[in-house]
């Protein structure tokens, strides 16, 4: 399958600074990615979801100044975690979707966030 | 809206086969996924299957899927110790994945 690389894999920050999150497609062309964000135990939320070129859409309850999305190219997107506090300590999953016409999401392996 | 459920947890012993359940609302998706995450890791995919298929097997994975119930389930044939992880079914809809909560599998030697 094709292959997405997420970036860092895992962050400590202290609270009140950014972090930012990149997801790379690296064998493919991603016309679209997702972002998910999954606490301990849980499932996968869906964030945000972000088209090449064109603001993301953004799931309710999700704050868009907060986790800010930027897909500027077809195989980059990046996620970036404003002013953060310990309570967006959390595992943060990119995906991404090729052009092809396919139905199959290829995810990075997770980006880690601990917020002291 | 869409609405994906599974149970939380399951234990089998090594060799035994596993059974894995999930029920979903949205009948319109072409595709359902499985996906299997271990700890601290991301989701790999593990199988889909067709809307438009009963069963498919692929090595020791069969995935059912009972479209007037809305049931799919997906079965590991001589479970091991490595197959220990959490298992989700995904329904994609507009192609975002909305997940079932997860079933965590333990495999005892």
């Amino acid at each position: 399958g094709a292959v997405v690389s997420q970036h860092p894999s895992w962050v400590i920050c202290k609270s009140g600074t950014s972090v930012k999150i990149e997801c790379r497609s690296l064998d493919f062309q991603a016309t679209t990615m997702f972002w998910y964000r999954q606490f301990p135990k849980q499932s996968l939320m869906l964030m945000a979801t972000s088209n090449e070129g064109s603001k993301a859409t953004y799931e309710q309850g999700v704050e868009k100044d907060k986790f800010l999305i930027n897909h500027a190219s077809l195989t980059l997107s990046t996620l970036t975690v404003t002013s953060a506090h310990p309570e967006d300590s959390s595992f943060y999953i990119c995906s991404a979707m090729g052009s092809g016409g396919g139905t199959e999401a290829f995810f990075g392996q997770g980006t880690r966030l601990t917020v002291v | 809206g869409e609405d994906v459920e599974q149970s939380l947890f399951l234990s089998v012993r090594e060799g035994d086969s596993s059974v894995i359940n999930c029920t979903y609302t949205d009948s319109s998706s072409t595709y359902l996924y499985w996906y299997k995450q271990e700890p601290g890791a991301g989701l790999q995919l593990l199988t889909y299957i067709f809307s438009n298929m009963d069963m498919k097997q692929d090595q020791r994975l069969t995935v059912l899927l009972n479209k007037k119930d809305k049931h799919l389930s997906l079965r590991i044939a001589d479970t091991q110790t490595g197959d220990s992880a959490i298992y989700f079914c995904a329904d994609p809809q507009g192609g975002k994945l909305i997940f079932g909560q997860g079933t965590e599998l333990s495999v005892k030697p």
